[in-house]
């Protein structure tokens, strides 16, 4: 089964600070999706990921597909207290209609 | 348009008893999937119902049961609950595609105690 790993766990930055999240697949990713959740709550969607080296970007949010589909970053620039929260990757992969495998999540804290 | 909803935010239920939760897509979305999530396990895959057929089923006991109405509205089952079964219940809606070019998005989830 299709295995997602994130780091790191957390990160804790000042308000202003660039900062990248990295997630591995131990399989090919056949789309690569990357939501942010507030604790106890439903995950917003940020971006999907599908052809080897895309890259994608939401204001300040950038997200990669490396070249081989099994890695991905999310890179945030100048962060805001807004952007704190739950970071979470996720994978569909192989012939499974309606599942996302996800990684653990990072958890994100940024200071004013 | 409107976003993933779920019924009820909150839940208390006591061991042994049943639980029914409900989740309306967003409108023109045939796929419903339903995922559990606990601080130990993190997010996991229950089931995907699409155009009121299973298509898809995780790793859960057949305590966990589904079913998805002509509307697309889904609901899940747990019966015989147990203290483990305490945890965030997420829906999410898409419109059923091929792998990896479908987009879920998620309702608030439901909040599940066990007692």
């Amino acid at each position: 089964s299709q295995e997602l790993e994130q780091s790191p766990q957390s990160l804790i930055v000042q308000e202003g600070k660039n900062l990248t999240i990295n997630c591995t697949s131990s399989k090919t990713l056949y789309g690569l999706y990357w939501y942010k959740q507030k604790y106890g709550e439903g995950l917003i969607f940020l971006m999907m990921l599908q052809k080897g080296g895309e890259e994608k970007s939401h204001e300040k949010i950038t997200a990669k597909l490396d070249e081989k589909k099994q890695q991905s970053s999310l890179h945030i620039t100048a962060s805001q207290p807004s952007h704190a929260g739950i970071y979470l990757c996720g994978a569909a992969g192989g012939t499974s209609y309606g599942k996302l495998t996800f990684g653990q999540g990072t958890i994100l804290t940024v200071h004013p | 348009k409107a976003g993933v909803t779920q019924t009820p935010r909150y839940l208390i239920k006591t061991r042994g008893q049943q639980v029914t939760l409900s989740c309306s897509p967003i409108s023109g979305h045939r796929s419903v999937s339903w995922y559990q999530q606990t601080p130990g396990q993190g997010l996991q895959f229950l089931f995907e119902y699409f155009s009121e057929t299973q298509r898809n089923k995780g790793n859960f006991p057949g305590r966990f049961s589904g079913r998805q109405f002509s509307n697309s509205r889904s609901e899940m089952n747990v019966s015989t609950l147990e203290l483990g079964d305490s945890a965030l219940y997420l829906c999410a809606s898409s419109l059923g595609l091929a792998r990896g070019s479908d987009t879920q998005y998620f309702g608030p989830g439901t909040r599940l105690t066990v007692l």
